[in-house]
């Protein structure tokens, strides 16, 4: 079965920092591009990056480039998203979520919360 | 890259058939056939109902059916059900942004 757990979610002030992980099981995690999608309160979903298969290549969404970060561990079979100078409007549920071939978003984490306020 | 649009909301009785539009442009919904529909209920996560378009992934009623003409992606719930009311989310792959998804349309059943 396949599993992705988010964690590393938590309240945090704005300019501050936090790392999200996400563990994979249930399926062989370095055949899959991997992604983070969030959703703020009671809003829709925002695609927010994209790691390849070998994490040599990422992708992010304007409103985090240069502050956010994507990175994985194929041997822990862990996803990381590392977010710096986070802001009031990063204020989310951060979804970890696989990708298949054909661009099916197609497995979702049960999500981690962050909170960014003073 | 601007979110997919789709209806704020849309409703009907149990055992009806309802439809849910998602429109996007040449560069995302009418470029590629890599359209997908996900179910959410409040606090869950978000659930793979449909993908390229109108494939069902294993486990999906067949009632849940999609469709694509030109820049317009179509959910249809035929034979609506009390487990259906929830939040419905378009997405495509864009020649942008990898990914943009749809505004979000909420489905009651009255």
């Amino acid at each position: 079965e396949v599993q992705l757990v988010e964690s590393g979610g938590g309240l945090v002030q704005p300019g501050g920092s936090l790392r999200l992980s996400c563990a994979a099981s249930g399926f062989t995690f370095n055949n899959y591009w991997m992604h983070w999608v969030r959703q703020a309160p009671g809003k829709g979903l925002v695609w927010v990056s994209h790691i390849n298969r070998d994490g040599s290549g990422a992708n992010y969404a304007d409103s985090v480039k240069g502050r956010f970060t994507i990175s994985r561990d194929n041997a822990k079979n862990t996803l990381y998203l590392q977010m710096i100078s986070l802001r009031a409007e990063d204020t989310a549920v951060y979804y970890c979520v696989r990708v298949t071939v054909t661009r099916v978003l197609d497995y979702w984490g049960q999500g981690a919360l962050v909170t960014v306020a003073s | 890259q601007s979110a997919l649009t789709q209806p704020a909301s849309v409703s009907g009785s149990p055992g009806q058939s309802i439809t849910i539009s998602c429109t996007g442009t040449s560069s995302d919904v009418g470029g590629y056939n890599f359209v997908s529909w996900y179910q959410q209920h409040p606090g869950k996560a978000p659930k793979l109902m449909i993908y390229e378009v109108s494939s069902r992934p294993s486990g999906v009623p067949d009632r849940f059916s999609g469709s694509k003409s030109g820049n317009t992606a179509s959910l249809t719930i035929s034979g609506l059900q009390a487990e259906d009311e929830a939040d419905y989310y378009c997405n495509s792959y864009t020649s942008g942004t990898p990914y943009v998804f749809g505004t979000g349309t909420k489905v009651t059943v009255l």
